[in-house]
């Protein structure tokens, strides 16, 4: 148990709903990462929020979108969903915003009909 | 920009053989590099990271891996695989030239047969 959560682990819905993927970090970590993992992408960076700012961003969408709250916690926001938005999306955390090793949370695995 | 390769998408081993998984990073300085574990249906585990120093890193689970400068290389090593070693593994590097976040390999598929 790396200490990461994610919520829920499953959804399932259909082409152009919104979702919203939960996280909360490990104690004591203060920045939060989201990756996308997909059979023809692999494991893609998504964005890094460090201590509520926005700190990196990697491939994602302008349908995609993400915010850490003042407890830590971070919300991925995924809407008009496409089939091929059908992913496993890790969040992960480390202490502080410098490189350093990321502890991933289970993961939600997103299907999209 | 940074860029992972993990050459063998598939290994497969006996139990009790010695493992080594191949990761050739593409970077002009020194990178932080990482080895993660993924069981079927699981996160990702680190396994071990190199950040400078020896070059020679342990890690969890009896793994090691060894950074090779002049190969652009960080294999993984076990001596022995258990069949509870039967997962995929991913070599990861990170930089703060490009915003601290980790780039992934596409993998390497262990099997274990007994």
């Amino acid at each position: 148990d790396s200490g990461v959560t994610q919520t829920p682990k499953h959804l399932i819905t259909a082409t152009g709903q919104r979702v919203t993927l939960r996280c909360s970090p490990r104690s004591g970590d203060l920045s939060v990462y989201w990756y996308q993992q997909s059979l023809d992408q692999g494991l893609q960076f998504l964005i890094q929020y460090y201590n509520g700012e926005e700190r990196a961003k990697g491939n994602i969408l302008e349908r995609f979108s993400a915010q850490q709250f003042p407890d830590l916690h971070s919300e991925l926001n995924l809407s008009s969903l496409e089939l091929g938005d059908s992913a496993l999306y890790f969040c992960a955390s480390s202490v502080d915003s410098r490189v350093n090793e990321q502890f991933f949370g289970p993961g939600t695995r997103l299907t999209v009909l | 920009a940074q860029s992972v390769t993990q050459p063998d998408i598939h290994i497969t081993v006996s139990e009790g053989a010695s493992l080594e998984l191949r990761c050739n990073y593409s970077y002009g300085a020194t990178p932080y590099l990482f080895w993660y574990v993924q069981s079927p249906g699981q996160g990702l585990q680190l396994l071990l990271k190199y950040f400078s120093g020896d070059t020679l890193v342990q890690g969890i689970k009896g793994f090691e891996a060894e950074f090779k400068r002049s190969q652009s290389s960080f294999n993984l090593r076990k001596p022995s695989v258990h069949w509870s070693d039967a997962a995929e593994y991913f070599c990861a590097v990170g930089a703060k030239e490009y915003g601290n976040k980790l780039v992934f390999g596409a993998g390497t598929i262990l099997r274990v047969k007994s």
